[in-house]
């Protein structure tokens, strides 16, 4: 599977867009992008996959870039509750790899 | 749909004894995949099962072991427990197996090996 790079942590004002890069520049034509965010000692959570086209949903928006090298997962409105650390992996022969993820911290 | 399930949530055990942890997949799932969680490694997988047979496995030695029963229940096995084996123990459920499929995860199982 292609190998993710994320910013190790990134914060954010409650009630502004949080968008958190991902590099992806080995990725395959067949691999998706997904995402998952874990709150402390939970299971993650999925949050949005996508594999060439922009994608939206209730909780994130992804863009990936036209060449598919790398995404940004935006959530529009923070809140304290997305304080998380946010996962972007790139699925292709079924052996997903985790990489250490971002650590998202909303501030008041 | 009730999610993912997980027992037991939290497991205390003494080196050398061995464990066995129970998933239970989201209704009409029939893959089960197995994680490792810690500190020092982050999240690495363990093995997925697909209709009872073992599809994939990740880099873990022997004494983690799995299998995946015909109502797509799953359990993991670690046999001759090592204080490095302490983890968060993530499952996560996919309606099929392939790549393009979503995994949803449970709560863990943390154990604690003393």
């Amino acid at each position: 599977d292609a190998k993710t790079t994320q910013p190790p942590s990134m914060d954010c004002a409650e009630g502004r867009a949080a968008n958190l890069p991902c590099n992806h520049s080995t990725i395959s034509g067949n691999e998706y992008v997904y995402w998952y965010r874990q709150i402390h000692s939970q299971g993650p959570q999925y949050i949005i996959h996508g594999l060439k086209n922009n994608e939206t949903n209730e909780m994130a928006s992804l863009i990936i870039t036209e060449d598919r090298k790398s995404s940004t997962l935006i959530l529009p409105h923070a809140t304290l509750r997305d304080t998380a650390v946010y996962y972007c992996i790139v699925r292709g022969s079924y052996i997903p790899t985790f990489g250490r993820g971002t650590s998202l911290i909303v501030h008041p | 749909k009730a999610g993912v399930t997980q027992t037991p949530r939290y497991l205390i055990k003494t080196r050398g004894q061995q464990v066995t942890l129970s998933c239970s997949p989201i209704s009409g799932h029939r893959s089960v995949s197995w994680y490792q969680q810690t500190p020092g490694q982050g999240l690495q997988f363990l093995f997925e099962y697909f209709s009872e047979t073992q599809r994939n496995k990740g880099n873990f030695p022997g004494r983690f072991s799995g299998r995946q029963f015909s109502n797509s229940r799953s359990e993991m096995n670690v046999s001759t427990l090592e204080l490095g084996d302490s983890a968060l123990y993530l499952c996560a459920s996919s309606g099929e197996h392939g790549m393009g499929e979503t995994q949803y995860f449970g709560p863990g199982t943390r154990l604690l090996v003393l």
